[in-house]
Formats: structure tokens, C-alpha cells, sequence
């Protein structure tokens, strides 16, 4: 089955500066790569998605980037805020049925 | 937030009990799962249902049962609790409709198993 290897565990970065969450995934077939942001306490929740015949896809201050040859997608934060610091998922899927998650990356932003 | 619930919210109960996990959903959505989240895992799937009386095992279905009567609601049994299912539960939902693929969950079931 599917295997998603997620880096790094965890990341701290000062308040302003950019922050990269990189994946990779070991099925050729997978064709839709969500990202998911999970405060303390809450549940995890959707930031950005992206399909496999987009290479790009940006919503204000983040991005997702996909290299399909290299089976490895990438989250981007850039302008970083302490409202940021949360354990951020990236999850693979074939044929949207059912989601493999990376095991997490914690983010914490200083101020 | 999705029209999903689940309860109970917490539960503590003791190794060898039977414990059902309820989740509910109110947007008539296909696809609904359970997931558990443990720390330098992530969330695992559990099982999941693609219809009424449709169930499929997931990644970590072993000593987990599923049901799903009708569409609003998914359940999730452990027949015999032990304490390494002591864990923090995630019922997600997903439509199938383009553009709305994407899985959203429930705010989670925490279970402890002494």
C-alpha cells in the first residue's frame, strides 16, 4: 500500500520567516495530496489541497508544490505568524477513497 | 464544522469491556471513516464505509468493528478494550462530489483504557 514519509518532525522558525514541510510518497497511482493543520486539542483541518495535474497551488500566505516524477509534494509557509505553530499533515490518496498521512511535522513560530 | 459529531467526547473505561464509539453526520455524505491518532503516528486508518452496510478494513482494523445502519450514522466497537487502543478517535466524512473530495473530521473521541 501506500507509504508517506513526512520531514521534518519538527521545525522552529522566528516570527516573518518562510517555513517548508516536504513529503514524499511511494505510489505512482496517487493522484491527490491534502495538507492538514491540527491546533492543540482540535481536530485536524484542511489548509490546502492539491490533484496530481496541477504542479502549484498557492491560498494567501501558502503553497503546495507537486513533483510527480520525484513523487514529492511540499508545503510552504511563507511571512510566518506565532498563529501558525500547530502539527501540520500531508496525506496521499489513490483515487480519493482513502488517505496515508505522514506522521506529522511540528511547527513552532517564535515571535 | 462539517455537520459531524461524535460521542462521547471522553471515555475511560477498564481492559476488556466493550466500548462503541459513535459518529453522526447531518450533510447525507457517502464515504465516512475512523481513524486513531496516536503521537509519532499520525492519524491510521481504522476502517471505513462507502455506503449503508458497506465497510472496508483500513490499515489498523485489527480488534476494531465497524457498522453503519444508516447513512448519518458510523459506529466503531472494540469488543474487548485493551490498553493499547487507549487513543485519541477521528470519525472523518467525505462527499463524493468534485471538488469536495477532501475528508473533514469530527472534533474526536479520547479513549482511555486502564
Amino acid at each position: 500500500g501506500e507509504n508517506v514519509e513526512q520531514h521534518p518532525s519538527t521545525l522552529s522558525v522566528q516570527e516573518g520567516d518562510s517555513a517548508v514541510i516536504k513529503c514524499t510518497y511511494s505510489d505512482s497511482a496517487s493522484n491527490y495530496f491534502p495538507w492538514y493543520k491540527q491546533e492543540l486539542g482540535k481536530r485536524p483541518q484542511l489548509i490546502i489541497d492539491i490533484r496530481s495535474n496541477v504542479g502549484e497551488k498557492k491560498d494567501q500566505r501558502i503553497a503546495v508544490t507537486l513533483n510527480k516524477t520525484a513523487k514529492h509534494f511540499s508545503l510552504h509557509i511563507t511571512e510566518t505568524q506565532p498563529e501558525d505553530s500547530a502539527v501540520y499533515f500531508c496525506a496521499a490518496s489513490v483515487g480519493y477513497s482513502t488517505l496515508t498521512f505522514g506522521k506529522g511535522t511540528m511547527l513552532l513560530v517564535s515571535p | 464544522d462539517a455537520g459531524i459529531t461524535q460521542s462521547p467526547r471522553h471515555k475511560v473505561t477498564e481492559t476488556g469491556t466493550p466500548v462503541t464509539l459513535r459518529c453522526h453526520q447531518t450533510e447525507n455524505h457517502r464515504y465516512m471513516y475512523w481513524y486513531r491518532q496516536d503521537p509519532g503516528h499520525g492519524l491510521r486508518l481504522i476502517h471505513y464505509s462507502y455506503g449503508v452496510k458497506d465497510t472496508d478494513k483500513g490499515e489498523v482494523s485489527d480488534g476494531y468493528s465497524v457498522s453503519r445502519s444508516k447513512t448519518e450514522d458510523f459506529l466503531l466497537t472494540l469488543e474487548s478494550a485493551t490498553s493499547s487502543q487507549t487513543s485519541v478517535y477521528f470519525c472523518a466524512i467525505r462527499g463524493v462530489v468534485t471538488d469536495t473530495d477532501t475528508q473533514y473530521f469530527g472534533p474526536g473521541t479520547r479513549l482511555t483504557v486502564l
